[in-house]
């Protein structure tokens, strides 16, 4: 059974720009999660999507966004790119509920320089 | 809101020996989960172990065993007969079982086991 799948694993951007994080989440898991990793914030909540619908959001700003597809692969954006925006950015799946626990990615390192 | 505190930033272990990493949170909730995930060099966020709060007595998994004292929210991690491979960050989790089932994360622990 295979895992759940980000890519791209790093990437590079610069200031203003825009970037797309992907997630494949494991086969029959309907809940995508998004999270970042800092060393100064921990682990935040970013948004979680289940059956193409945002049902849960952290506290971001409006940059933020994402999406999921009928095949619940999902994707996360996030608009003009600042500084601190660098991070790891991980993926989670779980079934409906969650009550098994998330399955998470190896995560995107973002840097924006 | 919920918060969940690891006091302890880093700690090490001898290899073989027997280790316990502390986690506490604060909610108003009855109903929740807890959890203890594992981050290796490799990034990826593995599960440990999963406690019910309405399950008293206390989920082990092999050479992981926790002690959840609901009252005092406490939910500490045993690691027995250590091993190299068992060297990472380890997260503190907590879920709340009905409405909005995020995670929120302690600052985490990281356990360097000793040859």
């Amino acid at each position: 059974k295979a895992g759940v799948t980000q890519t791209p694993r790093y990437l590079i951007k610069t200031r203003g720009q825009q970037v797309t994080l992907s997630c494949s989440p494991i086969s029959g898991h309907r809940s995508v999660s998004w999270y970042q990793q800092t060393p100064g914030q921990g682990l935040q909540f970013l948004f979680e999507y289940f059956s193409e619908t945002q049902r849960n959001k952290g506290n971001f700003p409006g940059r933020f966004s994402g999406r999921q597809f009928s095949n619940s692969r999902s994707e996360m954006n996030v608009s003009t790119l600042e500084l601190g925006d660098s991070a790891l950015y991980l993926c989670a799946s779980t079934d409906e509920q969650g009550l098994d626990g998330y399955t998470f990615g190896s995560g995107t390192r973002l840097t924006v320089v | 809101a919920q918060t969940v505190t690891q006091s302890q930033p880093e700690m090490s272990v001898q290899e073989a020996e027997t280790v316990t990493l502390s986690c506490t949170y604060d909610t108003s909730e009855n109903n929740y989960y807890l959890f203890w995930y594992k981050q290796p060099p490799s990034r990826q966020m593995i599960l440990v172990i999963r406690q019910e709060a309405y399950k008293q007595q206390n989920a082990t998994e092999n050479r992981f065993s926790v002690n959840f004292q609901k009252a005092a929210k406490s939910f500490s991690l045993k690691i027995s007969d250590s091993q190299l491979g068992d060297t990472a960050m380890y997260f503190c989790a907590f879920m709340k079982q009905t409405g909005a089932n995020n995670l929120f994360f302690g600052t985490g622990t990281r356990l360097t086991v000793i040859p």
